[in-house]
């Protein structure tokens, strides 16, 4: 029963290059979040989806940044002309269903350098 | 925009000590509070999520309560042990009660033998 799945788990992008960080939820799991951890600052909510869908993405930077979760495969998220204020962890989390006192499972990370 | 605040921001205790802090957020249109541990190097780990005023749930040594009301939560861990030290992190629904959560930058805890 493997867990939330991120991939790669570190990523070094050069100043303009795009990134894209992959989540595969728990087994299940139809709702997935992505959380950015700034260094020295906490998790930040950046988008919720569910299949096929964005939620809310009240916490997504409004120009480079967008996410997709398809009907099959990972969810990703895509940082185009990185700069290097984008360097930070990105964790995705995922939850079987949509309720505040639902937990969220969370992956291991991304920790994404921009040189 | 909503304000989860934790205290304090580090704690070094003595193994076999028993300690608590604390998690503040808005006590308007209250959903859910969710406590998780973060070890280092590891995921962030739900420990608790509580839902009602005067909740108090437990695991194992650690245990939580919740006032809804003036807006709380205590984290308490009893005889604490080595394999405690972590950072402990409270969040809050962001919005609607179903949205991702706004986290607290935690408690980060060190447990000294």
């Amino acid at each position: 029963n493997a867990g939330v799945m991120q991939n790669p788990r570190h990523l070094v992008r050069r100043r303009g290059q795009e990134a894209r960080l992959r989540c595969s939820p728990m087994k299940g799991h139809s709702h997935v979040y992505w959380y950015r951890q700034l260094p020295e600052e906490g998790l930040k909510f950046m988008v919720y989806l569910q299949k096929e869908n964005i939620i809310d993405e009240s916490g997504m930077p409004k120009e480079r940044f967008s996410a997709e979760f398809p009907k099959e495969g990972p969810s990703i998220l895509r940082i185009q002309q990185v700069v290097r204020g984008d360097s930070a962890a990105y964790f995705c989390a995922s939850s079987p269903i949509r309720l505040a006192e639902n937990e969220q499972f969370f992956g291991p990370g991304t920790r994404l350098t921009v040189l | 925009i909503l304000n989860v605040e934790q205290s304090p921001q580090s704690l070094h205790v003595q193994e076999g000590d028993s300690t608590n802090f604390t998690c503040s957020f808005p006590s308007s249109n209250f959903y859910a509070l969710h406590w998780y541990r973060w070890e280092t190097a590891k995921s962030p780990e739900a420990l608790f999520v509580m839902t009602l005023n005067g909740d108090e749930k437990k695991k194992g040594r650690i245990s939580a309560t919740l006032n809804t009301k003036e807006g709380y939560s205590y984290l308490y861990i009893k005889g604490s042990q080595p394999e405690d030290s972590a950072t402990y992190l409270c969040a809050f629904p962001s919005g609607g009660g179903a949205d991702g959560l706004t986290f607290g930058k935690g408690t980060h805890l060190i447990i000294q033998p």
